[in-house]
């Protein structure tokens, strides 16, 4: 079974159109996050997610939304796609959350191409 | 913002040689940590090892601390070419701010 699954795998689409990832672990893990990596390979983390409740949130557009029905799905919402959202994006878990050093499994990444 | 810095960029070596790769860091650290990323696929946790500890051996790898230095390495012995993939190290910051910072990957390639 898959730890961390992420859907869809690959996702093109216009600019202006509003897109969403879907993610689910069944670690039992507490804490889960987004990532994006860019072309250039750098992951930059844009949320994170322990228990349902919202611990990072770094300088994203608003267009970008997370949601956490319960601590074992946390999916990403964006809104009006631009070209520069144009990345591979990460879902990753954690069993005590970053506070406790733990190590992340990641999901297999969406591949977002805006056209 | 950028904390950890691989060194090289790329590395190409043949099977059954050794690969070194480096990480540079800027503030002071709880632990690091190493991942693999194969093409087109999710990172992979490694090792870690936290502030207070030199040297770790898991399989293959070996990761060495030096936090005078501000430096990681990972070694990895007799390589293989399932070996081949990027390889990331990520900080966890020692101050308030307890974030993973990564730094922009080592990409091996071990030809056959």
């Amino acid at each position: 079974d898959t730890a961390v699954s992420q859907t869809p795998k690959y996702l093109v689409t216009q600019m202006g159109n509003d897109k969403s990832i879907k993610c689910e672990q069944n670690l039992g893990h507490d804490t889960m996050y987004w990532y994006k990596q860019d072309s250039k390979k750098f992951l930059k983390i844009m949320f994170s997610y322990n228990n349902k409740e919202l611990i990072i949130n770094e300088t994203v557009p608003n267009r970008f939304s997370p949601k956490s029905p319960d601590k074992a799905h946390l999916n990403l919402h964006i809104n009006s796609l631009e070209l520069g959202d144009s990345a591979v994006y990460f879902c990753a878990s954690s069993q005590d959350g970053i506070l406790g050093g733990e190590k992340l499994f990641f999901g297999s990444g969406t591949q977002l191409s805006v056209l | 913002s950028q904390q950890g810095e691989e060194d090289p960029q790329a590395l190409s070596i043949q099977e059954g040689e050794n690969a070194t790769m480096n990480c540079s860091y800027k503030t002071s650290i709880n632990n690091l940590q190493w991942y693999r990323q194969n093409s087109g696929r999710g990172l992979v946790h490694l090792i870690l090892i936290r502030s207070n500890e030199r040297e770790k051996h898991s399989g293959r790898l070996r990761v060495t601390l030096d936090t005078s230095k501000k430096s990681s390495s990972l070694l990895i012995t007799a390589s293989r070419a399932a070996d081949t993939a990027s390889y990331f190290c990520a900080t966890l910051r020692g101050d308030s701010n307890y974030q993973l910072i990564w730094g922009a990957g080592t990409k091996l390639i071990i030809k056959p």
